[in-house]
């Protein structure tokens, strides 16, 4: 499709275990972020990405969170050691640049028992 | 600080029942202005992105508009299927990223 892809769509895990989410962006876009939305909140930004300049790390809330991007294309945001309080939507937008709408995937929401 | 505040936090209309949601927001230099829908389990949608004071947009039953402090987006005669998320976004300042409010949840009943 033309959209941003994410997946998993749902992901359910135990408390301590690894997870990893992908994103797919929309092809030409140089700029990806990953935002996390807890239940009626509004979103948090976690990480950004613009063509091959470092990424914005500043909103990544511990250093279990780590994200990449290969190719300039395809995202994976990775969890180690998964806590209660990760649970959560996360979210993956891509845009033409830093100044442009953001187009956003449906999220992965995921859930740490 | 760079801050984005949307009020209300919840508004419920009845159907053809217009209104205006509230944007405020502060940033050294504003880049843009973003506003989107969401609706439950999905991903926010863009609607508008507004650039400098004293513009608007328009569509449909929606209109943004921009001043040096904050955007409104007017529903004119909504119907049920404006019920939604509305979250308003802006760029600027030093920093790289885009600050998300909080959102209002806007409930038409027919």
């Amino acid at each position: 499709g033309a959209g941003v892809s994410q997946s998993p769509s749902n992901k359910v895990t135990e408390k301590g275990k690894d997870v990893e989410l992908r994103c797919d962006p929309i092809s030409g876009h140089t700029a990806l972020y990953w935002y996390r939305q807890s239940l009626g909140q509004g979103l948090e930004f976690l990480i950004y990405f613009q063509g091959n300049s470092a990424p914005d790390k500043s909103g990544l809330p511990s250093d279990r969170f780590s994200a990449e991007r290969t190719g300039g294309s395809v995202s994976t945001l990775t969890i180690q050691r998964t806590q209660q309080e990760d649970s959560a939507v996360y979210l993956c937008a891509s845009s033409r640049g830093s100044n442009q709408p953001q187009h956003f995937g449906d999220g992965t929401r995921l859930s740490i028992l | 600080e760079d801050q984005v505040t949307q009020s209300p936090e919840a508004l419920r209309l009845q159907e053809g029942e217009s209104s205006s949601l509230n944007c405020s927001y502060t940033v050294s230099g504003l880049r843009g202005l973003f506003w989107y829908r969401q609706d439950p389990g999905k991903g926010p949608e863009f609607l508008f992105t507004l650039y400098s004071a004293g513009e608007e947009k328009e569509k449909e039953r929606l209109k943004a508009t921009l001043t040096k402090k904050e955007s409104f987006l007017h529903i004119t005669a909504p119907k049920p299927e404006d019920s939604a998320t509305y979250l308003c976004a802006v760029s600027g300042g030093s920093a790289s990223k885009i600050i998300f409010g909080s959102g209002t949840r806007l409930s038409i009943r027919p």
